[in-house]
């Protein structure tokens, strides 16, 4: 089971570029990398998924290096709003053993 | 149009009741959870139906019943409550062609036990 290392919080600025790092050094070959985005009171929400290299969306953009031991999240001018807190999972999305474990995430703070 | 709806989104009730808290996607997917966050915000699997099937039954005590009439509703029943059951519920929901980690979640459910 691969388990993950995030932050425990990170602050940053309106209009910076904020990069989340999540360490996963015994990912399986068919595990995927998957990040979740919590506001408060609110479910947490689906933001990407990926499997190696890069990947982006209309929200974000996931680094993923060549040993896949780690992952980026990285969000393009952040706002108020993206002010949350961010989970990565990993795991292998075709495997009935697989266990769906959201660690304690990473508190993004975002100051104007 | 809400894709998972949950009721009620308050609960407040004594020790000792039992209460039921209602999921329902409508997004045409297979697989429905119950998740629990705790004070600590640790969100951690309680159950998982896939097509009413049973799949995902993690260490919960046999007070938590979970029920699926059918496949886009998932209900949560839970006897006999204790302080430690506070908590923020929330159901999820997926569809099987993209796993279980690609989840839609409702609003949850904050119950309080006094």
């Amino acid at each position: 089971l691969a388990k993950t290392t995030q932050p425990i919080s990170m602050d940053s600025y309106e209009g910076q570029e904020v990069n989340i790092t999540c360490s996963h050094n015994n990912i399986a070959t068919n595990d995927y990398i998957t990040w979740y985005q919590q506001f408060p009171s609110q479910g947490p929400r689906f933001i990407i998924q990926g499997y190696k290299t890069k990947v982006t969306n209309e929200v974000a953009s996931l680094f993923i290096p060549a040993d896949r031991k780690s992952s980026t999240l990285s969000l393009p001018r952040v706002s108020l709003s993206d002010t949350a807190v961010y989970y990565c999972l990993v795991g292998d999305p075709w495997s009935s053993a697989s266990k769906i474990i959201f660690g304690s995430g990473t508190r993004l703070s975002i100051r104007p | 149009d809400t894709a998972v709806s949950q009721t009620p989104k308050y609960l407040v009730t004594q020790m000792g009741n039992d209460k039921s808290i209602k999921c329902e996607q409508n997004l045409g997917h297979d697989t429905m959870y119950w998740y629990k966050q705790d004070s600590k915000k640790f969100l951690k699997i309680m159950f998982s139906y896939n097509n009413k099937e049973l799949i995902i039954n993690e260490t919960v005590p046999n007070r938590f019943s979970p029920k699926s009439p059918d496949k886009a509703h998932l209900n949560l029943h839970i006897n006999s409550l204790e302080l430690g059951d506070s908590a923020v519920y929330f159901c999820a929901s997926s569809q099987q062609h993209t796993g279980p980690y690609e989840q839609y979640f409702g609003p949850g459910t904050r119950l309080t036990v006094t």
